[in-house]
């Protein structure tokens, strides 16, 4: 089956620094997704990308969904203690089902 | 508008138990998902339903998991009996179409001992 790698696996930052996190796919995806799941609540959507090259924001949230549609990058400018959680990338690679492939996740953890 | 709704939160269970998790989609949501996550992983797909009708069950242990959703609203997941390696929080997701993204719950941690 399709399978991503997501990396970092894990992060530990200062408050207002830069974070960047990635996602690659042994094979094409039509649809790539950002999502965040803090302790105990479910995903939460944070950014979709529809477009080979689509480069969306979403706050100090930005994403990018790769040319060659293998991979996608989730940046977070300026860290705030709030965006500690773990991250997902997922991926759907189209058909008549939306069935989503997600990554193993990107724990981040920020030092105020 | 409200959300995903999953009951119970928490369950503990002895092995070769049987359990059940119930999931209210958010309202007009034609397409809802159960994925199993464990510990440290992403969410894995177990049954995906377009209405009533079931779309993809390819990764459900169908000889233990049961899931249904009667009038095309409401879930329920079945395991029966439970195994050891069943431990997991089971989310419930729902979209208003096919191609749309997914609307998640808060998921039901579900411990097997």
């Amino acid at each position: 089956g399709q399978q991503l790698n997501q990396s970092p696996q894990s992060m530990f930052i200062q408050e207002g620094e830069d974070v960047s996190m990635n996602c690659t796919s042994s094979s094409i995806f039509n649809t790539w997704l950002w999502y965040k799941q803090d302790p105990g609540e479910g995903p939460v959507l944070l950014i979709a990308l529809y477009k080979a090259g689509e480069l969306t924001s979403n706050g100090r949230l930005t994403a990018q969904f790769g040319i060659t549609r293998k991979d996608s990058f989730l940046n977070i400018s300026a860290s705030i203690p709030s965006d500690v959680g773990i991250y997902f990338c997922a991926g759907h690679s189209g058909g008549s089902n939306y069935k989503l492939t997600f990554g193993k996740g990107t724990l981040l953890t920020v030092n105020p | 508008e409200a959300g995903v709704a999953q009951s119970p939160r928490y369950k503990i269970i002895e092995k070769r138990q049987s359990v059940a998790f119930w999931c209210n989609p958010i309202s007009g949501h034609a397409t809802l998902y159960w994925y199993q996550q464990i510990l440290g992983q992403g969410p894995k797909l177990l049954i995906q339903f377009q209405n009533n009708g079931v779309v993809d069950d390819s990764q459900l242990p169908k000889d233990r998991f049961s899931a249904e959703r009667l009038k095309g609203v409401d879930s329920t997941l079945k395991i029966q009996p439970a195994k050891l390696e069943d431990s997991a929080v089971y989310l419930c997701a729902s979209s208003n179409s096919y191609n749309s993204p997914l609307h998640f719950g808060n998921g039901t941690r579900l411990t097997v001992t």
